[in-house]
C-alpha cells in the first residue's frame, strides 16, 4: 500500500512560483511512477505531467512545457512539482499520483493520490 | 492529441437502476483506457484500468469495456454510494501522454 503525503496549502500572487512536495511512504520512490494532477474549482482533471518509464525520463504536455518542473529526492522518498508564472488560472487543487504497474508494465490507471494541495493564486 | 468525449454529461437514475457512461475518443492509438469515480471532497478513486479490469476493491457491479474508439463504464445496479462524478482517462505513447474526459455527473434522481 502507498500512502502519499502531500505539503500545505499555498497562496501566491500572479507571477510568482509555487513547489508541492509529495512523500512517499509504504513504498521507495525509486519503486513507483509519480505523476502530477491538477483539478481547477468546480472543474475537471488535468494531467501536468510525470515519469515515464520506457523512456525513464519525465514527460510533460505541452501546455505546460517550459512552467512545469518535477524533481524527485530519493534520499527522503519525496518528489516535488513547481509551476512558475502563475495566473489565477493555476488556482487549482494539485494531487501526485502514481502509475499503477502490473508485473513491470505500467497500464495507465492512478492507482493511489494524495490528499492534494490547493494552490490560490490572487493578487 | 486525442481528445475524449464522455456522455452524457449528466445522468439522473435511482438506487437500483442500470448505468451506462459512454467515453469516446477522437482517434484511436489508446494504449489503455482507465475510469475513475470523484465524489464531492474527495480525491478520485481508480475503478477500472485496462478499459475492462477492476481495479483493487472495486464491486463486481462496475464493469468496463470497449475498444479502439469506444469504451462504456456500466454499473449494473446503482447503490447510493455510486452517485458522482465519473472520468475516464486514457494513456497513449509516443510521447507519453494522459488525457481526461471532461465527466459524466451521476446524480439521485
Amino acid at each position: 500500500q502507498v500512502h502519499l503525503g502531500q505539503s500545505g496549502a499555498e497562496v501566491k500572487k500572479p507571477g510568482a512560483s509555487v513547489k508541492v512536495s509529495c512523500k512517499v511512504s509504504g513504498h521507495s520512490l525509486t519503486e513507483v511512477a509519480i505523476h502530477w494532477v491538477r483539478q481547477a474549482p468546480g472543474k475537471g482533471l488535468e494531467w501536468m505531467g510525470g515519469f515515464d518509464p520506457e523512456e525513464d525520463n519525465t514527460a510533460y504536455p505541452q501546455n505546460f512545457q517550459g512552467r512545469v518542473t518535477m524533481t524527485e529526492d530519493t534520499s527522503t522518498d519525496t518528489a516535488y512539482m513547481e509551476l512558475s508564472s502563475l495566473s489565477s488560472e493555476d488556482t487549482a487543487l494539485y494531487y501526485c499520483v502514481t502509475e499503477l504497474e502490473l508485473l513491470g508494465d505500467y497500464v495507465g490507471g492512478f492507482d493511489f493520490w494524495g490528499h492534494g494541495t490547493l494552490v490560490t493564486v490572487s493578487s | 492529441e486525442i481528445v475524449l468525449t464522455q456522455s452524457p454529461g449528466t445522468l439522473s437514475l435511482s438506487p437500483g437502476e442500470r448505468a451506462t457512461l459512454s467515453c469516446r475518443a477522437s482517434q484511436s492509438g489508446i494504449s489503455y483506457l482507465a475510469w475513475y469515480q470523484q465524489k464531492v471532497g474527495q480525491a478520485p478513486r481508480l475503478l477500472i484500468y485496462d478499459a475492462s479490469k477492476r481495479a483493487t476493491g472495486v464491486p463486481a457491479r462496475f464493469s468496463g469495456s470497449g475498444s479502439g474508439t469506444d469504451f462504456t463504464l456500466t454499473i449494473s445496479s446503482l447503490e447510493p454510494e455510486d452517485f458522482g462524478v465519473y472520468y475516464c482517462q486514457l494513456r497513449s505513447h509516443w510521447p507519453l501522454m494522459f488525457t481526461f474526459g471532461q465527466g459524466t455527473r451521476l446524480e439521485i434522481k
